[in-house]
């Protein structure tokens, strides 16, 4: 089973629909969480943070939930710039911080 | 703001010839990260960094990798003798760690090619 496991997709869906990503992790001790979205031959770049209660940032939203290792991203109001993969990322590990394990990425597609 | 720099952009070497790759990250920052990226395996860590100490290098391939980051400032990943399975996107993160990690920010990469 891999750390970081991510549907790889890819999910085809029309400007203006709500679409959501699932993440599951295998460490139950990791403490950090991000979301990261990587454009086709650009370095991925982070797109928010997920925290304990769950987080917002404009049309995007993203949850956690420690007790089931899982960890969401919901985009509302996909536009065309939303194309991309998205990456689930969780660390793993304590010593000095841990490292940043990567999931293997959703693929978004978003059409006209 | 200057970002984490690496170059070269674009290598393209043959079979057996050494590599190295550079990177200087982001001023400030006391972490930093390799990792190499194709499209069978995704994003993999290759070694990471705290305040210039190698902390974790169970990710490097084989003992044709090694990485040094001589000071704060810069780090350089070594293949030798390079193969046509290390060609992928090798990218450079760094961050400024105080107790919980904090998300990376990427260089733009460098883009290995081994005929």
């Amino acid at each position: 089973r891999k750390e970081v496991e991510q549907d790889p997709g890819p999910f085809n869906v029309p400007e203006g629909a709500t679409v959501a990503f699932n993440c599951t992790y295998s460490n139950s001790a990791s403490q950090s969480f991000f979301w990261y979205r990587q454009d086709c031959r650009k370095e991925p770049k982070l797109l928010m943070s997920v925290y304990s209660s769950g987080n917002e940032d404009g049309r995007f939203t993203a949850q956690l939930n420690r007790a089931s290792q899982y960890i969401s991203l919901l985009i509302r109001d996909s536009k065309l710039s939303d194309s991309a993969t998205y990456l689930c990322v969780v660390n793993r590990g304590s010593n000095q911080g841990g490292k940043l394990i990567f999931g293997q990425g959703t693929e978004l597609s978003v059409k006209p | 703001d200057a970002g984490v720099i690496q170059s070269p952009r674009h290598e393209v070497t043959e079979m057996g010839q050494e590599v190295t790759l550079r990177c200087k990250p982001i001023s400030g920052h006391n972490s930093l990260f390799w990792y190499r990226q194709t499209m069978m395996r995704g994003l993999e860590l290759l070694i990471y960094f705290n305040n210039n100490v190698p902390i974790d290098d169970s990710g490097m391939p084989e003992d044709r990798f090694s990485a040094k980051m001589p000071n704060a400032s810069f780090s350089t990943l070594k293949i030798q003798p390079s193969e046509p399975r290390d060609s992928a996107v090798y990218f450079c993160a760094s961050s400024l760690f105080q107790g919980v990690r904090p998300p990376l920010h990427f260089g733009n990469g460098t883009r290995l090619t081994v005929t």
